[in-house]
């Protein structure tokens, strides 16, 4: 069964430093998404993104996020200058048709920030 | 400010017992109302419901959407212990590309 994969699976990076979170996602998927958790608490909506541009972000999703789908199969999440406070757990998620269709989503990156 | 607040939190339960989650949300532009069961890391898919009143099932999990009074309920009959797990349920908001509002989750622990 097609999933969305992402790697790596843990990256632990100094304060300030450029991380970039990588996903594949389902194959023959329209709408790609990103999502994070901090520990304890809820997922949080950060990005949508369709046919090459941000279709919704949220008021987490700063000057210090980008996405990007430099390929047909990758779809990338960078934060330019990594703060403690984004230490969590990044997931992507991917559909075929964003509002009626279930998004999946994958294992995710587990982000430290020292 | 768009809402989806689960309970409880958390439940003890031992196999064999039937449990009920709730979830019941606040949103503007609503679309759909999904679960999902986190065990270790990714959030895995069980049900999408768009309407009201029609219940969905999947072996001994099904849910229900009361899109009157804004809730939903997902019941698990003869526990298992491997239904341990953080049950998410995440509202569809339209028009936002998609969008999802996720609960803070209800997690299950069914002890032998």
């Amino acid at each position: 069964e097609p999933e969305v994969t992402q790697t790596p699976s843990h990256q632990v990076t100094q304060m300030g430093q450029e991380v970039i979170l990588r996903c594949v996602p389902i194959s023959n998927h329209l709408y790609f998404y990103w999502y994070r958790q901090i520990l304890g608490q809820k997922v949080e909506f950060l990005v949508s993104f369709y046919n090459n541009e941000i279709s919704e972000k949220s008021e987490i999703f700063d000057d210090q996020f980008s996405v990007e789908r430099p390929d047909g199969s990758n779809f990338t999440l960078k934060i330019r200058s990594t703060k403690l406070e984004d230490s969590a757990m990044y997931f992507c998620a991917s559909t075929w048709a964003a509002s009626t269709d279930t998004q999946y989503f994958g294992p995710g990156t587990r982000l430290t920030v020292l | 400010e768009d809402k989806v607040v689960q309970s409880p939190l958390s439940l003890v339960v031992h196999e064999g017992d039937t449990v009920t989650l709730n979830c019941s949300y606040e949103v503007t532009n609503f679309r759909s109302l999904l679960w999902y069961k986190q065990e270790k890391k990714a959030p895995t898919f069980l049900f999408m419901l768009t309407s009201s009143g029609i219940e969905k099932k999947s072996g001994r999990l099904s849910s229900i959407l009361d899109k009157k009074e804004l809730f939903s309920i997902l019941n698990i009959t003869a526990t298992q212990t491997g239904d341990s797990a953080i049950y998410l349920c995440a509202v569809v908001i339209y028009n936002q590309g998609g969008k999802l509002i996720f609960g803070q989750g209800t997690e299950l622990s069914v002890k032998p």
